[in-house]
């Protein structure tokens, strides 16, 4: 079935440090990839996705590109807020017949501090 | 607009007890979905309705488990004889139809089992 593995966290890092957040998968067939980011507190909130190989997705300073060939969608961001404090998920789509049943990694919780 | 609002946010109840849990998707949103996060499994899919009809209902853990939609609309995850195992966090998403739309999440309601 399909997976997706997450390095675990957390991540610590300074303000203004680069992230990195490693994620690869297994799957059958082409799936989209998504990364999901958790508040504290709060529900999951769609970060950036990517469905097809080589796109890259973007929002708000991270990025991540679909590598087929290495089966990763691994996250950056090239210099972190204390505002990004929050678990990150890294996610696929199953599709089936017209919808996608999410299959998720266990999450990366990073802590950035002034 | 709205996001997805789910309730209770938090649920207490003693072991043994039903309990309901309340979903109220993005208007127009025909796709629904419910998650269970819990620190030992992670996010795991439930169940998915188009509209009314839950045509993938893999990820329910028992037969204790059941969910319903009406007017393509809310939707309520009903657990009966709840176990301490049931404690986790309850996801609401929806999207529209397709199989690479992105899902929007509510905030969840948090289940403790006493």
């Amino acid at each position: 079935g399909n997976s997706v593995t997450q390095m675990e966290g957390p991540v610590t890092l300074s303000e203004e440090a680069f992230l990195t957040i490693n994620c690869t998968y297994t799957a059958t067939g082409y799936p989209s990839l998504f990364w999901y980011v958790q508040y504290p507190g709060e529900g999951l909130q769609l970060l950036l996705k990517a469905t097809k190989a080589d796109d890259k997705g973007s929002n708000k300073g991270f990025e991540a590109t679909y590598r087929k060939e290495t089966t990763s969608f691994h996250l950056e961001k090239g210099s972190v807020q204390v505002s990004d404090s929050a678990v990150y998920f890294c996610a696929l789509s199953d599709e089936n017949s017209g919808y996608s049943t999410l299959t998720f990694g266990k999450g990366t919780m990073l802590l950035v501090s002034p | 607009g709205a996001g997805v609002s789910q309730s209770p946010s938090n649920k207490v109840t003693e072991k043994g007890k039903d309990v309901e849990l309340r979903c109220d998707p993005i208007s127009g949103h025909t796709a629904l979905y419910w998650y269970r996060q819990s620190l030992g499994q992670g996010l795991e899919f439930l169940i998915y309705f188009q509209g009314n009809s839950a045509p993938d209902k893999s990820g329910l853990p028992s037969d204790r488990f059941s969910a319903e939609r009406t007017g393509g609309s809310v939707s309520t995850l009903t657990i009966q004889r709840t176990q301490q195992e049931d404690s986790a966090v309850y996801l609401c998403a929806s999207s529209l139809l397709g199989g690479n739309q992105p899902q929007h999440f509510g905030d969840g309601t948090r289940l403790s089992i006493l």
